[in-house]
């Protein structure tokens, strides 16, 4: 059972490049999210979606931009990126997005931009 | 807006020893979530505990549990028997009760160190 598999684990990125940072669970959930984890900070909601075809913007949108076109994957994109985006990435799913459900975490992305 | 205080950046206990690491938020909600995260040098988040604000029995899990004082607004974790596995940062997050609608607010985290 794989969970949240999160590609790639490290990724160093030049000003103005863009990439796409891919998340995929096996465990048939609605709900998937990204966050961005900065120094001193806890994580932040960038964007998420409630089922396929369905997303959403979260705390800090800007600079990203996700769709949602199967149940299993939810990739983010960067554009252009930018020397703020330096920040280490985590998907996570649930069953359906309910308040109290657990959240399943992907190991992360470690995202720098020169 | 919700907001999660965690105004202990580190904490360090003796192995077998017990830890509590504290945790306020406020919110003008009745009902909502806590919940604290583990994060291993690994960098995996790990939900330790959650707690539903309309119960008043603090969780438990083997050997973690809140105390949990909602007029208060205070949410810690006390880690009993401390292991050496349990290093890590923690993080209290909370979520209010709109679900997928609602993002989960994390404090800033808090660094445990176990001495051997």
């Amino acid at each position: 059972n794989a969970g949240v598999t999160q590609t790639p684990k490290f990724q160093v990125l030049k000003t103005g490049q863009s990439m796409t940072l891919q998340c995929a669970q096996d465990m048939n959930h609605e709900y998937m999210s990204w966050y961005r984890q900065d120094p001193g900070m806890g994580l932040r909601l960038i964007h998420y979606s409630v089922g396929a075809g369905i997303t959403d913007q979260g705390e800090v949108p800007n600079g990203y931009n996700v769709s949602r076109s199967t149940t299993e994957d939810f990739p983010l994109r960067l554009l252009s990126a930018a020397p703020s985006q330096t920040s280490v990435y985590f998907c996570a799913s649930s069953y359906r997005g309910g308040a109290g459900e657990k959240l399943f975490f992907g190991s992360g992305t470690q995202l720098s931009v020169l | 807006a919700q907001t999660v205080t965690q105004s202990q950046p580190e904490m360090s206990v003796q192995e077998a020893e017990t830890v509590t690491l504290s945790c306020t938020y406020d919110t003008s909600e009745s009902d909502y979530y806590l919940f604290w995260y583990k994060q291993p040098p690994s960098r995996q988040m790990i939900l330790v505990i959650r707690q539903e604000a309309y119960k008043q029995q603090n969780a438990t899990e083997n050997r973690f549990s809140v105390n949990f004082q909602k007029a208060a607004k205070s949410f810690s974790l006390k880690i009993s028997d401390s292991q050496l596995g349990d290093a890590a940062m923690y993080f209290c997050a909370y979520r209010s009760p709109t679900g997928a609608n609602s993002k989960l607010t994390f404090g800033k985290g808090i660094t445990l160190s176990v001495r051997p």
